[in-house]
């Protein structure tokens, strides 16, 4: 059974970049879809991005477009997300998530890595 | 970017009741329409893909629908594990985008 396994907790001043890891165990990513989401301290989900076999390139939120950038290395079954200019609001526990097949609906998550922007 | 319109927020409910979740898309969209479960401190769990298709492991009281623009969770039988947040979630093909919808909390009257 695939796991996910990220990167440890970052913290970070604003203006900087991040670059959180997203390791598939037992399983790998290639022809799944894969897609990072993120989670405000008492707030909902939101989708920063993603990487699917439906589309040709990776696929970003409109309001990160220009400010994330997540890539695969397949050799190593590992997905990157890193998020540059960061201010005070990313501050989040952000989500790797690859789809149950085909359908764009996650089933296997990882367990979340917190990111704090602080001065 | 598209926007998901989940109601409602918050649910209050007793054990054995018959709860819905209605999930409102700004514009049709096709099959890529999911339901998830997040208890506090956990990552979310999927419960349909689909619109209308049950997760492995997940129980059947657990049952989704719609089409179109308009989507809907319903659990037939409320139980002491099912208190939590649930999200809909859909696929935009053009141009290519997830959304989240805000969030149903669902509370023990």
């Amino acid at each position: 059974q695939v796991q996910l396994v990220q990167s440890g907790a970052e913290v970070k001043k604003p203006g900087s970049s991040v670059k959180v890891s997203c390791k598939a165990s037992g399983g790998t990513f290639s022809s799944y879809a894969l897609t990072w989401v993120r989670q405000a301290p008492g707030q909902g989900l939101e989708w920063v991005g993603g990487i699917s076999p439906l589309f040709s390139a990776a696929n970003y939120a409109q309001k990160f477009q220009g400010r994330v950038t997540i890539t695969t290395d397949e050799s190593t079954s590992t997905s990157y997300m890193e998020l540059n200019s960061l201010r005070y609001d990313d501050t989040a526990v952000y989500y790797c998530a690859r789809d149950v097949g085909g359908f764009e609906a996650f089933d296997v998550w990882g367990q979340g890595t917190m990111l704090s922007v602080s001065s | 970017d598209i926007q998901l319109t989940q109601s409602p927020s918050f649910l209050s409910a007793s054990v054995g009741d018959r709860v819905t979740i209605t999930c409102r898309a700004g514009q049709g969209i096709g099959s890529y329409f999911a339901w998830y479960q997040q208890k506090p401190g956990k990552t979310p769990k999927l419960l349909i893909y689909a619109a209308s298709t049950l997760q492995r492991g997940v129980p059947s009281r657990f049952s989704g629908s719609g089409s179109g623009t308009e989507f809907t969770l319903t659990i037939s039988s409320l139980q002491p594990e099912d208190f939590a947040t649930y999200y809909c979630q859909q696929l935009n093909t053009y141009p290519p985008a997830l959304a989240f919808g805000g969030g149903t909390t669902v509370e023990i009257k």
